[in-house]
């Protein structure tokens, strides 16, 4: 099955600056990959996604990226804020008759500091 | 709210007793998803629905697991004689029929004792 590995698992950054977290994902099926925002004892938010089609998608200080060639894709925030600190995770979505399924990775806890 | 809810939203058992847990997903949402969420980890796959048909059980859900969808609506997910492995986030999300965007709700926090 696929298997998506995310990297750093915490990250730290001064506020204003950017942050990148990447993911590598194992099934050339997958065609769907969102990322996901977590704030501690709240739902996993879907803040961004890319479909297979595309090599990138920006919205506001948020963007993403794919190379389907190397199975990765990367999350790129940039002009950081206090309120961006949270666990993100990303996701490949592995079809699966109608429905697609999601495997996520591990998360990666971004500390976004004044 | 129009949102995907969960309830109960914590959930204290112990060891050996059944609990059932419920999920709405979003009104227009006819597929269903279930998750499992451990502490440091990413949500794991359990099972879905389309409209009431349950297409898909993941190897982690055990023979004490039983996830229903009797009217294509709200959904539940019951674990018989818990066990403490079974302390986790349970999350449940939706989505509409063709897209692939998943809403999750705020989950129940299962602690077995």
């Amino acid at each position: 099955g696929e298997n998506v590995e995310q990297h750093p698992s915490t990250l730290s950054v001064q506020e204003g600056d950017s942050a990148v977290i990447k993911c590598t994902y194992s099934d050339s099926a997958s065609n769907y990959f969102p990322w996901y925002k977590q704030e501690l004892g709240k739902r996993p938010q879907l803040i961004i996604d890319i479909r297979s089609n595309v090599g990138e998608k920006k919205d506001q200080r948020i963007a993403v990226t794919l190379n389907k060639t190397a199975k990765h894709f990367s999350l790129h925030i940039t002009e950081t804020q206090p309120e961006d600190s949270a666990v993100y995770f990303c996701a490949a979505s592995t079809r699966t008759g109608t429905a697609s399924k999601l495997t996520f990775g591990t998360g990666t806890r971004l500390q976004v500091t004044l | 709210d129009t949102g995907v809810s969960q309830n109960p939203r914590h959930k204290i058992t112990k060891r050996g007793q059944n609990v059932t847990f419920r999920c709405d997903p979003i009104s227009e949402h006819n597929r269903l998803y279930w998750y499992r969420q451990t502490l440091g980890q990413g949500p794991e796959f359990l099972t879905y629905f389309q409209n009431e048909a349950q297409l898909e059980k993941s190897r982690l859900l055990s023979d004490r697991f039983s996830a229903e969808r009797p009217k294509g609506s709200f959904s539940t997910l019951e674990i018989q004689r818990t066990e403490q492995g079974d302390s986790a986030m349970y999350l449940c999300a939706s989505s509409l029929a063709g897209t692939p965007e998943q809403y999750f709700g705020p989950g129940t926090r299962l602690t077995v004792t």
